[in-house]
């Protein structure tokens, strides 16, 4: 069965250091990994995602997030945190063969200045 | 182009009243999602629609929900009968493909419905 953790429901960071919000994944076949952020009283919005090809995938905002296979993780890093990253962040796995997204918890990230 | 749309953005109902959830996805997408997001929590998958038809219901928590999209665009959530419990943000997402690499299957989410059953 497909499943994401997200072991940690809150990091707090201060501004100008850098950031990493965790995610583990569980799949049978190849995955399809995906970070979501979402605003106060807003949708989600797409952050980046790795389907094939580097490992080291660079998104919106200065994002980026690593795909390592042995360890199943595909981590959220930003190398300088910024206070208006504060947001909830959520990570999604599916199969190559499932059109199903499957979500993680999320993790409240907060900035602190 | 223009994003996922949804209406209406905020709805207050009285427990046991209907309520209809409108998605309006981006144009060309094919597929199109239905969650629900509890305070604070993660993503409840609701129902998938692949142009119109919906090949997979399973989400749905109970009969009294049900969703319906036609002419391959506009889909609507319906809860009847509604209940304290299913108060919630209910968010909508489209793709350009179900099944594909690259761009065309990311998921792009609407603003949602935030729905208060009193």
């Amino acid at each position: 069965a497909q499943s994401v953790a997200q072991p940690e429901d809150q990091v707090n960071v201060a501004e100008g250091n850098p950031l990493t919000v965790k995610c583990t994944y569980s799949v049978s076949g190849n995955p399809y990994l995906f970070w979501y952020v979402q605003y106060p009283n807003r949708g989600l919005q797409f952050l980046l995602k790795y389907i094939t090809g580097d490992n080291l995938v660079k998104g919106s905002y200065g994002f980026e997030a690593e795909f390592n296979k042995s360890q199943t993780s595909f981590h959220l890093k930003k190398p300088s945190a910024l206070v208006s990253d504060s947001a909830l962040y959520f990570c999604a796995v599916r199969e190559d063969s499932n059109y199903q997204l499957i979500w993680g918890a999320g993790t409240k990230l907060i900035i602190k200045p | 182009g223009a994003g996922v749309s949804q209406s209406p953005s905020n709805k207050v109902t009285e427990k046991g009243k209907d309520v209809e959830l409108r998605c309006d996805p981006i144009s060309g997408h094919t597929a199109l999602y239905w969650y629900r997001q509890s305070l604070g929590q993660g993503l409840e998958f609701l129902i998938y629609f692949q142009g119109n038809s919906a090949p997979d219901k399973s989400g749905l928590p109970s009969d009294r929900f049900s969703a319906e999209r036609t002419g391959g665009s506009v889909s609507t959530l319906t809860i009847q009968r509604t209940q304290q419990e299913d108060s919630a943000v209910y968010l909508c997402a489209s793709s350009l493909v179900k099944l594909a690499g690259g761009q065309q299957e990311t998921q792009y989410f609407g603003p949602g419905t935030r729905l208060l059953v009193l």
